[in-house]
């Protein structure tokens, strides 16, 4: 196990609705790292968190948004949610400066109807 | 933008032969190159990470090469046994201050007994 829990670990919204899903961090950790995995492809990135800022997006629209705490959990919300939204979820802690490896959470499946 | 192609193919071998797996990407040579396995359902597990300086990284039965003329990585696991059975990313990181992780679409490798 990673010490990176996520929360919930199935969901499933109607088009049109927001979602909210969490993240708390490894341990020691300063940094999140937020992925979107659809099925059969690799985790395509979707924002990192650092110092409670955002720091790096990828190709995803604004309303995919998100928020770290002090304690460096994380949030990420997606509004008006769309049927190319359902995917597993990945949200990575580590630490920011010189790469070293992520630690992944086990993902939150989210499925849109 | 940097792309990355692992093996569009899933690799099937015997038990106890040497997997060996892909990793080609474009644009500019990354500081960083890693791999991880993904089992289904499960976030992305850390495996090896090699620098643009090292040509050889070892780890038990895991050996990653990485070749910056050629712009590849392989990634070996000799004596394979069906617990190996997974899907292995390759992901590149160039270090910046906002670096980010990014990822192939996975190679899915198969250890028939």
């Amino acid at each position: 196990e990673t010490g990176v829990t996520q929360s919930p670990t199935h969901l499933i919204k109607t088009r049109g609705q927001q979602v909210t899903l969490r993240c708390s961090s490894q341990s020691g950790h300063n940094t999140v790292s937020w992925y979107q995995q659809a099925l059969g492809q690799g985790p395509q990135f979707i924002f990192q968190y650092y110092r409670e800022e955002e720091n790096g997006r990828g190709n995803f629209p604004p309303r995919f948004s998100g928020l770290q705490f002090p304690n460096y959990s994380s949030e990420l919300n997606v509004n008006a949610l769309e049927l190319d939204d359902s995917a597993l979820y990945l949200c990575a802690s580590s630490l920011f400066g010189e790469n070293t490896e992520a630690f992944f959470g086990q993902g939150t499946r989210l499925t849109v109807v | 933008s940097q792309k990355i192609e692992q093996n569009s193919e899933a690799l099937n071998i015997q038990e106890g032969k040497t997997a060996t797996l892909t990793c080609n990407y474009t644009n500019y040579s990354p500081a960083y190159l890693q791999w991880y396995r993904q089992d289904p359902g499960r976030g992305p597990v850390f495996l090896l990470l090699i620098r643009e300086n090292e040509k050889e990284k070892r780890k038990e039965r895991l050996k990653v090469t990485f070749d910056t003329t050629l712009k590849q990585s392989l990634f070996h696991i000799t004596a394979s046994q069906p617990a190996d059975s997974a899907t292995y990313l390759c992901a590149l990181d160039r270090y910046s201050s906002a670096s980010k992780i990014i990822f192939g679409s996975g190679t899915r490798l198969s250890i028939r007994p």
